[in-house]
């Protein structure tokens, strides 16, 4: 069995300031890992994906994150919050079917 | 190339009332599966399917059918809607299976569904 944790349903950042968001998994196998992003009334977008290869992944917008197996975790970091990142973020873990957390909502402060 | 489409954007059932929303895909991908999202819970995967005639059930399959008749197309079927139903769903595939897990999944637009 599988599952994500997103540890923050909020998080409230000033523009300019890092951005922190945090997910845990629990696989009985090595999974991959995704990190979603949805704007308000919008599809889903990919952000970064890891498959196994660099446990720190770039994606775009300036976000990465980095795979901790020992900790199981791959949280999901962006040095300077931007007000255009403003949305919902969603940590994706993927065994045979691929599971999300429930989301953290970003909001960026002018 | 179109990715994947859904189709209706936005539906209105009254309770009981059966439906089929559909999902296609052009990317000759393996992987599909249906999602419903509410608000504060994310994605729920309902159904899945790992290729055509291979379907299997996700986290709140209750009251949802699915069937993979052909690699392209994953239509999702409400069977007697219910106003808990209410939601919007969205389509996703995938190319296929890696040695860990499935790679990075396409989201269809997603279908608004209300059920009064």
């Amino acid at each position: 069995a599988q599952s994500v944790t997103q540890l923050d349903s909020h998080v409230s950042v000033s523009e300019g300031t890092p951005v922190l968001l945090r997910c845990n998994y629990s696989s009985s196998y090595s999974p991959s890992l995704f990190w979603y992003v949805q704007h308000p009334n919008k599809g889903l977008q990919l952000l970064l994906k890891y498959t196994s290869a660099a446990t720190l992944v770039k994606g775009i917008n300036g976000f990465e994150a980095e795979f901790k197996k020992s900790e199981t975790s791959f949280h999901l970091t962006k040095p300077s919050a931007h007000m255009s990142d403003a949305a919902e973020y969603f940590c994706v873990v993927s065994v045979n079917d691929m599971r999300f957390g429930a989301g953290t909502r970003l909001t960026v402060k002018p | 190339n179109a990715g994947v489409t859904q189709t209706p954007k936005f539906q209105v059932l009254k309770t009981g009332q059966s439906m089929t929303l559909q999902c296609a895909q052009d990317m000759n991908h393996e992987y599909m599966s249906w999602y419903r999202q509410d608000p504060g819970m994310g994605l729920r995967l309902i159904h899945y399917s790992v290729g055509a005639g291979i379907t299997d059930q996700g986290e709140v399959p209750n009251g949802y059918n699915v069937s993979r008749s052909t690699t392209e197309d994953f239509p999702l079927r409400l069977l007697s809607a219910a106003p808990s139903q209410t939601s919007v769903y969205f389509c996703a595939s995938s190319l296929s299976r890696g040695l860990a897990g499935y790679n990075e999944q396409f989201f269809g637009p997603g279908t608004r569904l209300t059920v009064l």
